[in-house]
């Protein structure tokens, strides 16, 4: 069974650090591209980021870029986005999904960021 | 960057109703483009990639068309556990853009 499990959201304040990660188990990692995407509070989805299934290419959204960082590690099966310079238009569900050819077909179920003094 | 409009934004329907979203792309994105459905307290869930190819067990009252800047998502007979948000998503390019959304209530 394909599971993606992200960790690691809470609560930050306006220009702070946050690392999220995405644990998956199930289906070969490195095969696959995975991405970030985002849901902010009464708003729609949003896409964030991509990584390849080497980690050798990385693509961002302009809202994100220079700020954040997706990595993985295929050896702990696990994704990564550091995301700093936060602002409070951050504050989201961020969720994390395969990328096969560009669709996302499994996800996780969300980890939330509150980007808030 | 390729923009995504959706419509309707809402979409008030009955059970069994056939039921249409559209989406548009600003540019052409040849087939490259997904519809997703989204519950509340839910993961999103994959049901057509490729413009039209229906993802495994996803029911068949499920169906997409369209290439280039027009595609349509039905729902052939609206069934109680479709009442949800749908969304269309480009990945012809990056940065990959999802429509904003179209919110499927009960009438």
């Amino acid at each position: 069974e394909v599971r993606l499990l992200e960790s690691g959201g809470g609560l930050v304040q306006p220009g702070g650090s946050l690392r999220l990660s995405c644990a998956v188990s199930g289906f070969t990692f490195s095969n696959y591209g995975m991405s970030w995407v985002r849901q902010a509070p009464g708003r729609g989805l949003e896409w964030v980021s991509t990584i390849s299934g080497s980690g050798g290419n990385t693509y961002y959204a302009d809202s994100v870029k220079g700020r954040f960082t997706t990595s993985r590690d295929n050896s702990r099966n696990r994704l990564f986005v550091q995301m700093s310079s936060l602002r409070a238009e951050d504050t989201a569900i961020y969720y994390c999904a395969t990328d096969s050819g560009g669709s996302s077909s499994a996800w996780g179920q969300g980890s939330l960021v509150t980007v808030s003094s | 960057d390729i923009q995504m409009t959706q419509s309707p934004s809402t979409l008030s329907a009955s059970v069994g109703d056939r039921v249409t979203v559209t989406c548009r792309a600003s540019q052409s994105v040849s087939i490259w483009l997904a519809w997703y459905q989204l519950k509340p307290g839910k993961a999103p869930k994959l049901l057509i990639s490729k413009a039209s190819s229906v993802e495994s067990g996803v029911p068949s009252r499920f169906s997409g068309s369209g290439s280039g800047t027009e595609f349509t998502l039905t729902i052939s007979s609206l069934q109680p556990d479709d009442f949800a948000t749908y969304y269309c998503q480009q990945y012809d390019s990056y940065p990959r853009t999802f429509g904003q959304g179209t919110k499927v209530e009960i009438k």
